[in-house]
């Protein structure tokens, strides 16, 4: 079955300190796999996809097809990363939404 | 525990017709949002609700409105529906602050033929 796993609902770190958010999915294919953002009271925004590589606000994520892993990581977290985190999964025409981790940067 | 539901999961329309698409969120939560995502696309988001007001807007088509009821179920309504209309639409709900995590309800898929 497919799936999206977020183990941790709420992760709390000081501002400057290094952040990794977990993301594990299950899934008979390939799939596109993202990461969502949503900040209080705001509607959900793309934060990256796997398949552009790319950089976000310092936001990475490498996908582990061997690990089924897809973490999203900052190096040096800022107060204004406090938010949802979502990770999801694109596939068989569907979407998949982990349940969410809180992210909360302390100052 | 309740989940958001969504109603009906799955719905066929012709062209032209109209359709409503009904959400329900998590007891207590009060606020409720609104996405479409097309075969191969992103979800896109249309519109939100707070307290029974609308309080974001999207890329919601004029042929469409919702609304959230005092009981804080919401009901996105369709009309003159259109082939480029058939999508998954799903909604999320969430609590205001302190806690603002959203959940997301199963979708509906819509067919328009």
């Amino acid at each position: 079955a497919q799936r999206v796993t977020q183990p941790e609902k709420l992760l709390s770190v000081f501002k400057g300190a290094p952040v990794e958010l977990k993301c594990n999915y299950s899934y008979s294919g390939s799939p596109e796999l993202f990461w969502y953002v949503q900040y209080s009271r705001q509607r959900l925004q793309l934060l990256l996809r796997h398949i552009s590589r790319e950089s976000i606000k310092g936001f990475t994520a490498d996908l582990n097809k061997g690990e089924t892993s897809f973490h999203l990581k900052k190096p040096f977290a800022q107060e204004e990363d406090s938010a949802m985190y979502y990770c999801a999964l694109s596939g068989f025409n569907k979407f998949y939404f982990g349940s969410g981790t809180k992210l909360n940067v302390k100052p | 525990a309740a989940g958001v539901i969504q109603s009906p999961r799955h719905l066929i329309k012709e062209k032209r017709e109209t359709a409503t698409l009904k959400c329900y969120p998590i007891p207590r939560h009060d606020t409720v949002y609104w996405y479409q995502q097309g075969p191969g696309q992103d979800p896109q988001f249309l519109i939100s609700f707070y307290e029974k007001m609308q309080s974001d807007k999207g890329s919601i088509p004029d042929r469409f409105s919702a609304q959230q009821f005092s009981d804080y179920h919401s009901e996105l309504n369709m009309s003159s529906l259109e082939l480029g209309d058939s999508a998954l639409y799903f909604c999320a709900s969430s609590l205001g602050a302190p806690r603002d995590e959203a959940f997301f309800g199963q979708g509906t898929r819509l067919t328009v033929v």
